[in-house]
């Protein structure tokens, strides 16, 4: 595998349901990026891992929890989510400044 | 409010013309400028950057330019074909790092054989 992985591709699931999201990045970076986009509407950037370490969550509401292991791997825990979380959320990885973001397909998400 | 906006969301052009993206931003204290392409069932592939103390960058087929006064850039891609339609989004961050990305809403580019 190279690049940025994510899985899976496509998650349908309830308000009820607890799921997680998975990236895994091939690349050596060491920062790591959760985004979201809803239809028609610019990415949001939730959540930013340095090192491993969180240094920013862009008031992203608690039903999402980030995880990041190490600097290869980062989580998104999701819990009792709202139908307009609807969305692709997609996962991207970087070296040192000013250096560019590399993302992954992204996660389809529906939520019933 | 947004900081970065793209607003042509869609754009057509002929096969071998120039196709030209455009690209506003309101933040004074951007410095850093990327231009992504994205594919359907895809995410975006970076496609190029400029620094704000250059005013053109090139590469190949793509070049960006950058008018701080007006706070503008656009991406030129010359010749255009047909394998470059796709989404492109503007981004802009500051203190020199792409760490803090803000994203336009993109604009379709649609290149007609």
């Amino acid at each position: 595998e190279t690049g940025v992985t994510q899985t899976p591709r496509h998650l349908v699931m309830g308000m009820t349901n607890k799921k997680s999201l998975k990236c895994e990045q091939h690349l050596g970076h060491n920062a790591m990026y959760w985004y979201k986009q809803s239809a028609k509407k610019p990415l949001e950037l939730m959540f930013v891992y340095n090192f491993k370490e969180q240094t920013e969550n862009n008031s992203v509401p608690s039903r999402f929890s980030p995880e990041c292991p190490n600097s290869s791997h980062l989580f998104l825990h999701l819990h009792t989510l709202q139908p307009e979380d609807s969305a692709l959320y997609l996962c991207a990885s970087s070296q040192e400044r000013p250096e560019a973001q590399y993302f992954g397909p992204g996660t389809r998400l529906l939520v019933l | 409010d947004q900081q970065v906006k793209q607003n042509s969301p869609s754009l057509s052009v002929q096969e071998g013309r120039i196709s030209i993206l455009n690209c506003d931003y309101t933040n004074s204290m951007f410095d850093y400028f990327l231009w992504y392409k994205k594919y359907p069932a895809e995410g975006p592939t970076f496609l190029i950057s400029i620094s704000s103390i250059k005013d053109k960058n090139e590469d190949g087929r793509f070049t960006v330019f950058l008018n701080k006064s007006a706070k503008h850039l656009s991406l030129h891609i010359v010749p255009s074909q047909p394998g470059d339609s796709a989404v492109y989004f503007c981004a802009a961050s500051y203190g020199g790092s792409a760490r803090q990305l803000t994203f336009g809403s993109g604009t379709q580019l649609t290149v007609l054989p």
